[in-house]
């Protein structure tokens, strides 16, 4: 069955340096998505991402953050200058369009990002 | 701002039984409605999806939509041990994709 994989599963960074997470979506799906969830708090949508576009981005996804699919299968989430509040697990979603069952989205295992 | 609610939990069933898991949100407009279970450490895994009014059953898993009063509920019959999750309901408004995530209710299924 298709599945939604992320890399790395955790990545341990400092205060101040750059962070690319990287996903590989369900391979027809046209939507992808940036989620992430700080321990023992609730999933938060940060960015949509269509047609090699932000589609949408919540108030969270600040100049810090960027997208990128750099290739066919690859979608990143980077974040420039990490700061300690953004210790988080990163969980990356893809669907596969409009209309019906295709607004279903499915996540990957999420990257644990650490910053120290 | 766009809220979606549900009790924290611990909901507590006995081996077999049904449990019942509610979710209110605020937009009125919400289109798409979704039950998903995270395990601890783990990610949302999706289970059922809602779009109509009614009832949608899936196996052990029955969605319900009420768009009037604003309220989706799942219910899981002959409830497992393995059942045992956080069951997170998410809301899909308006032209838009993103799915807005109450804090999740905790399911503790005991033998």
């Amino acid at each position: 069955e298709p599945e939604v994989t992320q890399t790395p599963s955790h990545q341990v960074t400092q205060m101040g340096q750059e962070v690319i997470l990287r996903c590989v979506p369900i391979s027809n799906h046209l939507y992808f998505y940036w989620y992430r969830q700080i321990l023992g708090q609730k999933v938060e949508f940060l960015v949509s991402f269509y047609n090699n576009e932000i589609s949408e981005k919540s108030e969270i996804f600040d100049d810090q953050f960027s997208v990128e699919r750099p290739d066919g299968s690859n979608f990143t989430l980077k974040i420039r200058s990490t700061k300690l509040e953004d210790s988080a697990m990163y969980f990356c979603a893809s669907s596969e369009a409009r209309g019906g069952s295709a607004y279903e989205q499915y996540f990957g295992p999420g990257t644990r990002l650490t910053v120290t | 701002q766009k809220e979606v609610e549900q009790n924290s939990g611990p909901l507590s069933v006995p081996e077999g039984a049904i449990a019942s898991l509610n979710c209110t949100y605020s937009d009125r407009v919400s289109q798409s409605f979704f039950w998903y279970r995270q395990y601890s450490g783990k990610s949302p895994e999706l289970i059922m999806s809602i779009y109509s009014n009614g009832d949608k059953e899936d196996g052990r898993f029955t969605a319900q939509l009420n768009k009037a009063s604003q309220y989706v509920s799942l219910l899981i019959r002959d409830s497992q041990p393995s059942d045992s999750a956080t069951y997170l309901c998410a809301v899909r408004s308006g032209g838009y994709n993103k799915l807005i995530f109450g804090a999740g209710t905790r399911l503790a299924v005991h033998p």
